[in-house]
């Protein structure tokens, strides 16, 4: 069974960084791209950042360029995002999610770690 | 960057209705646009890849269809379980999702 299980959220003050974590189970990790996407309470889905398998292909939403890195560390099967200067509009529910190849779709999803950046 | 408009953005229908539900992009996106289905307090679920392709595990009164920057997810016979926010996503340049339609029953 495909599992993503998120972690590292939590309280932040605005300008602190926070480092979320997507541990991957039941696939094959290293074959497949993945994503971070988030949602503001009571908002839309906001795509954030994608990986390739090898990560040699990165993007990032404009909103959070130069402030967030996305990477993965295959080996342990875990997909990472480090947050820095966080903003007030950060705050959202943050979701990895897998994607399957370049027109399969987001096909699973963790449910969320929500990240709340407030002073 | 790309814009996507879903219409309506809140749409009330009854049980066994069919159901439209639109996704305009404001260029053309060349059908790599997937459709995404969120129940309250779950995480998204894919429906709907490149257009017109039926997720698996997802009931085939699920359609989509379009082209071009017109897109359309048709829900054949509104179930009490489909209710939900559904929200369109391009990649063909750049990565947007639409700001959802929410379905509700009547």
């Amino acid at each position: 069974e495909v599992q993503l299980v998120e972690s590292g959220g939590g309280l932040v003050q605005p300008g602190r960084s926070l480092k979320l974590s997507c541990l991957a189970s039941g696939f094959t990790f290293s074959n497949y791209g993945m994503n971070w996407i988030r949602q503001a309470p009571g908002k839309g889905l906001e795509w954030v950042a994608s990986i390739s398998s090898s990560s040699s292909y990165i993007y990032y939403a404009d909103t959070v360029k130069g402030r967030f890195t996305i990477s993965r560390d295959n080996a342990k099967n875990t997909l990472y995002l480090q947050m820095t200067s966080l903003r007030s509009e950060d705050t959202a529910l943050y979701y990895c999610a897998r994607r399957y190849g370049s027109y399969g779709g987001f096909d699973y999803w963790g449910q969320g770690v929500m990240v709340t950046v407030s002073s | 960057d790309i814009q996507m408009t879903q219409s309506p953005s809140l749409l009330s229908a009854s049980v066994g209705d069919r159901v439209t539900l639109n996704c305009k992009a404001s260029q053309n996106i060349n059908k790599n646009l997937e459709w995404y289905q969120q129940k309250l307090g779950e995480a998204p679920k894919l429906l709907i890849y490149y257009t017109n392709n039926l997720q698996t595990g997802i009931s085939s009164r699920f359609s989509g269809s379009g082209s071009g920057t017109d897109y359309t997810l048709t829900i054949s016979s509104l179930q009490p379980e489909d209710v939900a926010t559904y929200y369109c996503y391009q990649y063909n340049s750049g990565n947007t999702f639409g700001a959802g339609t929410k379905l509700e029953l009547k």
